[in-house]
């Protein structure tokens, strides 16, 4: 069965450290996959995608997630994270012929120290 | 562009209560899906229509909750009777339904707390 798997489920770093959100899924087809985050009270925004191609994909807010076939991950990072990036963040991952449905990871609470 | 319109933001109603979710997805997409996302947990597919027609609603726990998208825009969610295991953000989400444009956007989300 297809699924993703965010195997962190808090995350706990320094303003202005680096950062990365793990991520592996399990899909027999190449999937396409998202990074989504949720601040509180809200819906979740398209931070990033991956469908084909390249593999290191550039999204929103300065963040990038590089798409690993041999290692099944596509982890989400950040160079230097800001207090505004607290937040939770979800991968997502379907595949073609999958009926455009998403299945979500649970999710990864990312603390940011002052 | 306006994005995926939902109402009410929040409603706290009683068990054995009856309640509707509304949604307004971005103009010109096909999917609507209807998600139910439980505190810490992902979130999680109810209902997914393409147009006006379901494509798949097999996790929608059909003796309590129903779904519409009549004119292939706005959808209804409701619940009737709410159990206190219904307490939970309902996010909208659309997508434009073709191949190649997977993404979906989602609402703001209702929260029903169920007491």
């Amino acid at each position: 069965a297809q699924s993703v798997t965010q195997p962190d489920i808090h995350i706990t770093v320094s303003e202005g450290a680096s950062l990365e959100l793990r991520c592996n899924y399990s899909y027999g087809a190449t999937p396409y996959l998202f990074w989504y985050v949720q601040s509180p009270g809200q819906g979740l925004q398209l931070l990033l995608k991956y469908f084909s191609g390249d593999t290191l994909v550039q999204g929103i807010k300065g963040f990038e997630a590089e798409f690993k076939r041999s290692q099944s991950s596509f982890n989400l990072r950040k160079p230097s994270v800001h207090w505004s990036d607290a937040a939770e963040y979800f991968c997502a991952g379907g595949f073609t012929g999958g009926g455009n449905k998403l299945t979500f990871g649970t999710g990864t609470q990312l603390k940011v120290e002052l | 562009e306006a994005g995926v319109a939902q109402s009410p933001r929040y409603k706290i109603i009683e068990k054995r209560q009856s309640v509707a979710f509304w949604c307004n997805p971005i103009s010109g997409h096909a999917t609507l899906y209807w998600y139910q996302q439980i505190l810490g947990q992902g979130p999680k597919l109810l209902i997914q229509f393409q147009n006006n027609g379901v494509v798949d609603d097999s996790q929608l726990p059909k003796d309590r909750f129903s779904a519409e998208r009549l004119k292939g825009v706005d959808s209804t969610l409701k619940i009737q009777p709410a159990k206190l295991e219904d307490s939970a953000v309902y996010l909208c989400a659309s997508s434009l339904g073709r191949s190649g444009s997977y993404e979906q956007y989602f609402g703001p989300g209702t929260r029903l707390t169920v007491t």
